[in-house]
C-alpha cells in the first residue's frame, strides 16, 4: 500500500458546524502532514507530526485542531470555521527520505 | 516573502522537445528540493528530488539541476509528452529533523506544463 487516503473528498460545512477530515497510512511513516491549499495557489504547512506527536504548527488559528490518534491516522478538527478557510487540504506523509514523501488527493472544503 | 519562486507561471512545449522549469529560492537552510506535478482536483504527485550535496539527479525523462551558489534549481523533462500536461512545484525543505525525518516544505506557486501534440 503506498497511498494516503483522504476522507471525504469533498464537504460543505456551515459556519457554526463542528466536522473533522481523516488521512490514513499504511507505509509505516512516522511524520504526517496538513496542508492548505486555496486557488492558484501552493500549498501551505499547517501541522507536522513526528511519531504522533505534534512537532510543528505553523500558527493555524485554533478552529483548526490536529489529532494523531495513532501512527497510520491523522485527523483534522474544524469547528466555526470562516467561508476563507474554503480550500483544498491535503494530508501527507513520509519517512526518513523525501523520495517518499507522499500526499493524499485532498479534502475539497467549502465554508458556507 | 517568498522563500521559493516559480517565476514563470506557464510554459507551451511541443510534443518530443526538452521542457525546462525554473524554481529559485532565498533561504540558505534549504537543504532538500524536490518537484511535483499536480492535477486539478488531486494531490501532488512526486516526480524527483535532489539533495544539497548533489548538483544533478536523474530518474527517466525528468532530470533535476541544482546550483546552489546561485540558489536556483531546473526540471528538465526530455522528450515531453501530453501527458506532462500539468501544474509542476518546486518544494524545498531544511533539513529533516531527526527521528522521523519530518520535512517542512515550503512550496513555489507552480508553472502550469502544456505539451502540445
Amino acid at each position: 500500500d503506498t497511498e494516503v487516503t483522504q476522507t471525504p473528498k469533498h464537504l460543505v460545512m456551515g459556519m457554526t458546524n463542528k466536522k473533522s477530515l481523516k488521512c490514513e497510512q499504511h507505509m509505516g511513516h512516522r511524520a504526517m502532514y496538513w496542508y492548505k491549499q486555496k486557488a492558484k495557489k501552493p500549498p501551505e504547512l499547517m501541522f507536522v507530526y513526528s511519531y504522533e506527536k505534534l512537532s510543528i504548527n505553523e500558527s493555524v488559528p485554533s478552529r483548526f485542531s490536529p489529532e494523531c490518534p495513532n501512527s497510520s491516522l491523522l485527523n483534522l478538527h474544524l469547528h466555526a470555521l470562516q467561508p476563507e478557510d474554503s480550500a483544498l487540504y491535503l494530508c501527507a506523509s513520509s519517512q526518513g527520505t523525501a523520495y517518499g514523501y507522499t500526499f493524499g488527493s485532498g479534502t475539497r472544503l467549502t465554508v458556507v | 516573502d517568498q522563500q521559493v519562486k516559480q517565476n514563470s507561471p506557464s510554459l507551451s512545449v511541443q510534443e518530443g522537445r526538452i521542457s525546462i522549469l525554473n524554481c529559485d529560492y532565498t533561504n540558505s537552510m534549504f537543504d532538500y528540493f524536490l518537484w511535483y506535478k499536480k492535477y486539478p482536483a488531486e494531490g501532488p504527485t512526486f516526480l524527483i528530488s535532489i539533495s544539497s550535496i548533489k548538483d544533478k539527479n536523474e530518474d527517466g525523462r525528468f532530470t533535476v539541476f541544482l546550483n546552489k551558489s546561485a540558489k536556483h534549481l531546473s526540471l528538465h523533462i526530455v522528450p515531453s509528452q501530453p501527458g506532462d500536461s500539468a501544474v509542476y512545484f518546486c518544494a524545498a525543505s531544511p533539513h529533516p529533523y531527526s527521528g522521523a525525518g519530518s520535512y517542512q516544505l515550503t512550496f513555489g506557486k507552480g508553472t502550469k506544463l502544456s505539451v502540445i501534440p
